[in-house]
C-alpha cells in the first residue's frame, strides 16, 4: 500500500530565505507525483506535475525533484515570500489512477 | 478558461439526512474524481468517474456514491449521514487522470 510521508509538518521561515519541502513514498512504482498549495479553507492548486520519467519541472520560484528510486520529491521555493505561506500537499499517482496525498508541511513565512 | 466549480460551498446537516454535492469540471475534461479532507485523515480519496463510468473507488462504505452525466458534471451523495462525515468534499478534474485540478470544496457540517 503506497503511503507517502511530507517532512517537516511545520516550518517557519524569515522572508527571503530559500526552503526545501520534502516528500516521500513507499512504492516507486508511481506514474507522476504533483504538488499542490492550499490556503486556510480554500481547494487545492496545482503546483508543478512531474511525469515519471522526468527528473524535475520549475516554475518561476519553485522547484521540483523526483527521484523514484529512492522514492522521494523536494519542493525548492527560492526568495519566500509572506505571500507563500499556506499548506504545501504531495500527492502520487499510482497505477489506480488516483491521487494519494501525504499530510502536507504547513508553511509561514515571516515579514 | 473556467476552472472546475462546486455547489454549494457550505452546507449544513443533521445526522441520518442526505445530502448531493455538485462539480462541474473544466470544459473538456472527461475525468472528474472526488476527496474527503478532514483533519485526522487528511485528504482520502472516493470515487473517480470517466465518461460516466465509475473508473476507480477508495475504501469509503456505501453509502456514499456518486454519478456522472455525459456533459461530465457529477454528483456525489452521501446518505444517512454521520458526524463523521463532516469535511471539506474536494473534486477535481483531468483530461485522462493525469495533471488534477481542484475546485474550491464544499464544506459540509453535519449536526
Amino acid at each position: 500500500k503506497q503511503e507517502v510521508t511530507q517532512i517537516p509538518a511545520a516550518l517557519s521561515v524569515p522572508e527571503g530565505e530559500n526552503l526545501v519541502l520534502n516528500c516521500s513514498f513507499t512504492d516507486s512504482a508511481i506514474y507522476n507525483l504533483q504538488w499542490f498549495r492550499q490556503d486556510p479553507g480554500k481547494g487545492l492548486t496545482s503546483l508543478l506535475l512531474i511525469q515519471s520519467s522526468q527528473r524535475e519541472q520549475t516554475s518561476g520560484r519553485l522547484n521540483a525533484s523526483l527521484d523514484k528510486s529512492s522514492g522521494r520529491s523536494t519542493l525548492y521555493i527560492a526568495a519566500s515570500q509572506p505571500g507563500d505561506s499556506a499548506t504545501y500537499l504531495c500527492a502520487v499517482i499510482g497505477s489506480q489512477g488516483n491521487l494519494i496525498f501525504g499530510k502536507g508541511t504547513k508553511l509561514s513565512v515571516k515579514p | 478558461k473556467a476552472g472546475v466549480t462546486q455547489t454549494p460551498r457550505y452546507l449544513i446537516k443533521t445526522r441520518g439526512q442526505q445530502v448531493t454535492l455538485s462539480c462541474s469540471p473544466i470544459s473538456g475534461h472527461r475525468s472528474v474524481s472526488w476527496y474527503q479532507q478532514t483533519p485526522g485523515q487528511g485528504l482520502q480519496f472516493l470515487f473517480e468517474y470517466f465518461s460516466e463510468t465509475q473508473r476507480n473507488k477508495g475504501n469509503f462504505p456505501g453509502r456514499f456514491s456518486g454519478r456522472q452525466f455525459s456533459n461530465s458534471r457529477s454528483e456525489m451523495n452521501v446518505s444517512t449521514l454521520e458526524l463523521g462525515d463532516s469535511a471539506l468534499y474536494l473534486c477535481a478534474s483531468s483530461l485522462q487522470g493525469n495533471e488534477q485540478f481542484f475546485g474550491p470544496g464544499t464544506r459540509l457540517t453535519v449536526l
